[in-house]
């Protein structure tokens, strides 16, 4: 089992540029989560799917946020423009939901370290 | 206040020693995750339980829903146990949302 696998590990850029992270979820997961870290705020949920449609994006935090999953095995985050304050380390995480997905073990990729100059 | 507090913030402690570390929270919750991140970033989850008590190998998690805490324990703690422990619950209803706490850094010396 390869588990989550996100890309790139670390991204560096200007602000104003636009950026996008990748997730490949476990294959046969049907839930997909969104985290961002930060040492201030720590873990915050960003968005979730649940069979590739999204169920709650309350966690994004403006409209320069979007996420897509165009099918079950890839799902994108992207930031435009971003702006030096979205500097974090942003991790997926894939489940295999049942009635509740909240009860099911979460595995999650090894993040991306993203830096806005 | 934060839905979920845990306590202590920070902790080192001599190899060998039993530790545990707690976490309360003030919502209804279906399930309480505990997840591990090593000191490289990677995030690990240890036990999801809702009721009782739940073992894998020196680590022991225990949830009282009355009182709406829970404890991991480690025994005969290890260098390599050193990294940070998040609690988080699953809030009742919700679908998917995890709440977070912020985490407790621990340290075994050896």
């Amino acid at each position: 089992d390869a588990g989550v696998i996100q890309s790139p590990r670390h991204e560096v850029t200007e602000m104003g540029q636009e950026v996008t992270l990748r997730c490949k979820p476990i294959s046969g997961h049907n839930s997909l989560f969104w985290y961002r870290q930060t040492m201030m705020r720590g873990l915050e949920l960003l968005i979730y799917f649940n069979n590739n449609v999204p169920i709650d994006d309350s966690g994004m935090p403006e409209d320069r946020f979007s996420a897509k999953m165009p099918n079950a095995s890839f799902s994108t985050l992207k930031i435009q423009p971003s702006e030096p304050r979205d500097s974090a380390v942003y991790f997926c995480a894939s489940s295999q939901a049942g009635t509740s997905t909240s009860n099911q073990p979460q595995h999650f990729g090894d993040g991306t370290r993203l830096s806005i100059l | 206040k934060n839905e979920v507090e845990q306590s202590p913030q920070n902790l080192t402690a001599q190899e060998g020693e039993f530790i545990t570390i707690n976490c309360s929270y003030s919502v209804g919750i279906s399930a309480l995750h505990w997840l591990q991140q090593h000191p490289g970033g990677g995030i690990v989850s240890l036990f999801m339980l809702s009721s009782g008590k739940k073992k894998h190998g020196r680590l022991i998690a225990t949830i009282n829903i009355q009182e709406k805490h829970s404890s991991l324990h480690i025994t005969a703690s290890h260098p390599r146990d050193s990294a940070v422990y998040i609690c988080a619950v699953g809030e009742a209803g919700s679908q998917g949302n995890l709440i977070f706490g912020k985490g407790t850094k621990l340290s075994v010396k050896p």
